[in-house]
Formats: C-alpha cells, sequence, structure tokens
C-alpha cells in the first residue's frame, strides 16, 4: 500500500496570512506514461463530508477560490491557503488514486492563531 | 444538479446484517463510478471500494474485499454498501461519493454520510 503522510498534523494560522501542508507519498504517485500526479486534495469541516479542493495534484475543482492551490510530483505535495480566511477553518486531507488501494494522509486541521 | 442522497443512520446490534444506500440524481448515473469511504470515529477517511453502475465492475480495498459487498441498482440509479454480519469495529459514517473513472479516483460530489453504530 502506498502510505500518504502529512505535515504538520495541525496548524494554527492568522487570518490572511498563508497556511502550507505537506503531503509525501512512500511511492511516487506520477503516472510516467500521462505525466499526471494521481493526487488529490479535500476539505472536511465538522459534520460534513469531505470536499474536493484540488485533483491531478495541481488542478482546483469547480467552485473552488483561487486562494487554494496544489503543487509537488512524485513523492512530494503542498496545499497552499494563500490568505487564510475564517471558513478555512477545517481538517485537511491528501489522497492518493495511483493505485489499489487508494489511500488518505491522516488529516492537518487548520485553525485560526 | 449532481445529487447524492444516502439512507439514514442505523443502529445494529454485533451479528446483524445491514445494508444502506446511495440514490444518485442530476446526472447520467450509469457513466459514474460510485466509491464507499469509512470514516471511524474522530479518525481519517479510508476508501472501501468502488462501483461502476454501467456495468457493475466493482473493486474493493484489500482491507474491506470480503468484509462488504458493494452493488448497485441502476434501474432506481442506486448503490448500496452492505454487511452479512456486522461488528462494533464497523461503527463509523459511511460516505458515497462520485468520481470519475477507476483510474480518476478525485470524488466531486458526496453524500451527507450515513453514521452507523453497532452495540450490543
Amino acid at each position: 500500500d502506498i502510505v500518504m503522510t502529512q505535515s504538520p498534523d495541525s496548524l494554527a494560522v492568522s487570518l490572511g496570512e498563508r497556511a502550507t501542508i505537506n503531503c509525501k507519498s512512500s511511492q511516487s504517485v506520477l503516472y510516467s506514461s500521462n505525466n499526471k500526479n494521481y493526487l488529490a486534495w479535500y476539505q472536511q469541516k465538522p459534520g460534513q463530508p469531505p470536499k474536493l479542493l484540488i485533483y491531478w495534484a495541481s488542478t482546483r475543482g469547480s467552485g473552488v477560490p483561487d486562494r487554494f492551490s496544489g503543487s509537488g510530483s512524485g513523492t512530494d505535495f503542498t496545499l497552499t491557503i494563500s490568505s487564510l480566511q475564517a471558513e478555512d477553518v477545517a481538517i485537511y486531507y491528501c489522497h492518493h488514486y495511483y493505485s489499489v488501494p487508494w489511500t488518505f494522509g491522516q488529516g492537518t486541521t487548520v485553525e485560526i492563531k | 444538479e449532481v445529487q447524492l442522497v444516502q439512507s439514514g443512520a442505523e443502529v445494529k446490534k454485533p451479528g446483524e446484517s445491514l445494508k444502506i444506500s446511495c440514490k444518485g440524481s442530476g446526472y447520467t448515473f450509469t457513466s459514474y463510478w460510485i466509491g464507499w469511504v469509512r470514516q471511524m470515529p474522530g479518525k481519517g477517511l479510508e476508501w472501501m471500494g468502488s462501483i461502476y453502475p454501467g456495468d457493475s465492475d466493482t473493486r474493493y480495498s484489500p482491507s474491506f474485499q470480503g468484509q462488504v459487498t458493494i452493488s448497485v441498482d441502476k434501474s432506481i440509479t442506486t448503490a448500496y454498501l452492505q454487511w452479512s454480519s456486522l461488528k462494533a469495529s464497523d461503527t463509523a459514517i459511511y460516505y458515497c461519493a462520485r468520481h470519475p473513472g477507476y483510474t480518476s479516483g478525485w470524488a466531486e460530489y458526496w453524500g451527507q454520510g450515513t453514521p452507523v453504530t453497532v452495540s450490543s
């Protein structure tokens, strides 16, 4: 199984400041034949299902604010919130869909400082 | 509007059977995969498996193979997740989610979740 490890487990950021979440996979999730990274990011707020933010490592989902961006390739990925808003308080998960079983990172909790 | 509407909360005893549902609407149900994701209390997300309603092709995570059954009734645009004998460790919220393809596992649309409690 590919293990997804996120860092940090939690972070507190001031409103308007940048938040950066890292995700490392135990093996590459870059498929060489199409040069795509099989990685997504989700946001989950309490009592709600996850919401898709990013897929193919850097493509924003429909309606996702442009303050959310994804980057990285191979085994190292980053989700960046460029200017944290109050509504961004949530748990964030990375997720690979490169091979079965698809797995998720353990989650990173983002709070307001 | 794409919607996935799941069946309601369940409280069961160990050893009982259960089948929960996920009804899709607002899109061509047979053209997208439906996956199931488990979230145990206070824990993260686990992909259990997915089914393609067009031909009922089903793929399971090895961790869940043999533990659950995923099925679909495309005539009523509904996918199912079932257990034949529940355990206390099956207590969790179960989400269905739509993803574009078996090699495109990102899920843009999610059901609201079905809480399942298994307790004697």
